[in-house]
This record gives structure tokens, C-alpha cells and sequence, in this order.
């Protein structure tokens, strides 16, 4: 199994540019979930899915979309990037049971000038 | 939503003492509880966690506690050693759903 598996690794985009983080699974989990993580900040939660087709609001959610066509894939779309998105980015996925962890991607370092 | 406070920022300790951790969350239908260590540059990993029904857990030189009336729950780690040195972040979760971190701490053993 490859896990959570994030591209790309590294982007650099200017201020108004768009652009999907991608994001894919293979363990068959239900919950998938995209955080940034800040200095200082943690990691925050920008938006989450429980299935395919179903997709909520996290903590941060504004300039970010998401959609869950399958149960693998859960995409992040910056719309119009700006430079407070610049940020490392996680994609994490579960199985919903109640003892079951994250499992995280290993990111992407999305600078935005 | 959940709120997670986690303390304290940054953790010195001489190799070989002990660190303690502490987090506090503010819903109480969170029922689990992870802890996560982040190596520079790498991905959070799962190194201990603790479910609401259990009021303690112990792998090897890891430790997780959680008080339920108090809303509060610690790692600690004894015998700390250099690859100990990291950022350990706390979460809540309501039946493994929107995980919530705590701010991290950055933990220094220093040799």
C-alpha cells in the first residue's frame, strides 16, 4: 500500500493563480481531510469528507474548494491564490472507526508571490 | 467546534529526564485522542493514542493520560533520548472525525 499519497511536492505560484493539490488514498478509508499547517499554528482544518459526494467546512475554509467524486481522491483547489495561503499543506485520511488514527500525506510547500 | 490548547510551546530536557506534555480540549464528546511527532521537514506520525473508556496507556517509554472530568490529557515520555527531538502535536476527535490539533511543542533533548 502507497498510503496517502500528495503531489506535488513543492509549488511556487503567483497571487491570483489557481491551482489543485492532489490528493489520493489506497487503504479504502471514508474520512479524508486537508490541513496547513503555519509556524506557531499548528495544524488547522480547512475541509473534511465522510464519503464520496459528502464534503464539509473546517476551521479555515475560505479561498479553498474540495469535491469527492470517489472514495479514493479528494482534491484541493485553490481558486485565487493570494500570499496568506503560503503554507505546507496535508492531506489525512481514516476509516472512521472510533479507534482509528490519521494517516497523513507527506505535503506540499505551497509558496504564493 | 472543538478548541485544543496544548503546553508548552517549547521543551528543553537533558538526555535521559523525562518530558511532559499537557492538552486540554473544550468539547466534551471528544472521544479520542492521538499524539503525533513531526520530524523536520517530514509528516506528522501517530506514536501513541488514548481512547475516552481508558484513563491511561503505556508503550515502552511513552505514556499517554486522560482525565475526562477535566478535559485534559499528557504524553510523557521518560528516558528521553537526541531522536526524541521533535514537534509532538495533541488532537481531539469525535469518533474519528475533524481531528483537532493543538499547537505543537517543539522538544529538545539536548545530549
Amino acid at each position: 500500500n502507497a498510503g496517502v499519497t500528495q503531489t506535488p511536492k513543492f509549488q511556487v505560484l503567483k497571487t491570483g493563480q489557481s491551482m489543485t493539490l492532489q490528493c489520493a488514498q489506497d487503504m479504502n478509508h471514508e474520512y479524508m481531510s486537508w490541513y496547513r499547517q503555519d509556524p506557531g499554528m499548528g495544524l488547522r482544518l480547512i475541509h473534511y469528507s465522510v464519503g464520496a459526494g459528502i464534503t464539509d467546512q473546517g476551521e479555515v475554509p475560505n479561498g479553498y474548494n474540495v469535491s469527492r467524486s470517489t472514495t479514493e481522491d479528494f482534491p484541493l483547489r485553490l481558486l485565487s491564490a493570494a500570499p496568506s495561503q503560503t503554507s505546507v499543506y496535508f492531506c489525512a485520511s481514516s476509516d472512521r472507526a472510533w479507534n482509528s488514527p490519521l494517516h497523513f500525506g507527506n505535503g506540499t510547500r505551497l509558496t504564493v508571490t | 467546534g472543538e478548541n485544543v490548547e496544548q503546553h508548552p510551546s517549547t521543551l528543553s530536557v537533558q538526555e535521559g529526564d523525562s518530558a511532559v506534555i499537557k492538552c486540554t480540549y473544550s468539547d466534551s464528546a471528544s472521544n479520542y485522542f492521538p499524539w503525533y511527532k513531526q520530524e523536520l521537514g517530514k509528516r506528522p506520525q501517530l506514536i501513541i493514542d488514548i481512547r475516552s473508556n481508558v484513563g491511561e496507556k503505556k508503550d515502552q517509554r511513552i505514556a499517554v493520560t486522560l482525565n475526562k472530568t477535566a478535559k485534559h490529557f499528557s504524553l510523557h515520555i521518560t528516558e528521553t533520548q537526541p531522536e526524541d527531538s521533535a514537534v509532538y502535536f495533541c488532537a481531539a476527535s469525535i469518533s474519528g472525525n475533524q481531528f483537532y490539533f493543538g499547537t505543537g511543542t517543539s522538544l529538545t533533548v539536548i545530549p
